[in-house]
């Protein structure tokens, strides 16, 4: 049962234009939304979160979407550039459950091109 | 140190036999947790420690796993009698208080798991 859904396993972008990166959740109960990089060999980094009672948070180049009803949210990065090409992950969490228990989707790898 | 800090990088094992990997996290960080990466996965969810007591165990495969936390500090994560299936990248995280509002987890960069 995978709460947590990146239907993309790979993104090609050219440098300088947008990449989005896209995730879907089934729990409802989820509220906390985040986004982790990850190069090879190193440990996921994060990156942005969202609560669920905002539909946008933005830093510097990356801005993350949330549509609550669609339960969809989506991470956008502009311009591209190279150092940016890693796997991203898609996490979710509920406050009720007392923890922060993340659940990660199965990742999207973005390869920005020259 | 400045990181999470992870215990062997690498691991080759032959089946049947117990492993423990080891997870030092970023010192004052009183929420620990184990993840694992297998192979074209996403990131899977263990246990998390809250100080030296794991309210959440409820991502254990099975009972050949455990895991401990002494000191409110150093983890240990075990396995016993490891099978193929457990081969994966085992990431141990840390966190300033369980909780979320901003709480990042820290990640280690894993311990690599191979099961013969």
């Amino acid at each position: 049962d995978q709460q947590v859904k990146q239907n993309s396993p790979s993104l090609s972008v050219q440098e300088g234009r947008i990449s989005i990166l896209n995730c879907d959740y089934t729990n409802s109960m989820f509220d906390y939304f985040l986004w982790y990089k990850k190069y090879p060999a190193e440990g996921p980094t994060f990156l942005i979160s969202i609560s669920s009672i905002k539909d946008k948070n933005e830093d510097g180049r990356f801005t993350v979407f949330l549509n609550k009803s669609a339960k969809h949210l989506s991470l956008h990065i502009v311009p591209s550039q190279p150092g940016d090409s890693a796997v991203y992950f898609c996490a979710a969490s509920a406050q009720v459950w007392g923890a922060q228990k993340l659940v990660f989707g199965q990742g999207t790898r973005l390869t920005i091109n020259p | 140190g400045a990181g999470v800090s992870q215990s062997p990088s690498n691991k080759v094992t032959e089946k049947g036999k117990d492993v423990e990997l080891r997870c030092d996290p970023i010192s004052g960080h009183t929420a620990l947790y184990w993840y694992r990466q297998s192979l074209g996965q996403g990131l899977e969810f263990l246990i998390y420690f809250q100080g030296n007591s794991a309210p959440d165990k409820s991502g254990l495969p099975s009972d050949r796993f455990s895991a401990e936390r002494t000191g409110g500090s150093v983890s240990t994560l075990t396995i016993q009698r490891t099978q193929q299936e457990d081969s994966a990248v085992y990431l141990c995280a840390s966190s300033v208080a369980g909780g979320l509002g901003g709480g990042e987890l820290f990640f280690g960069e894993g311990s690599r798991l191979t099961v013969l």
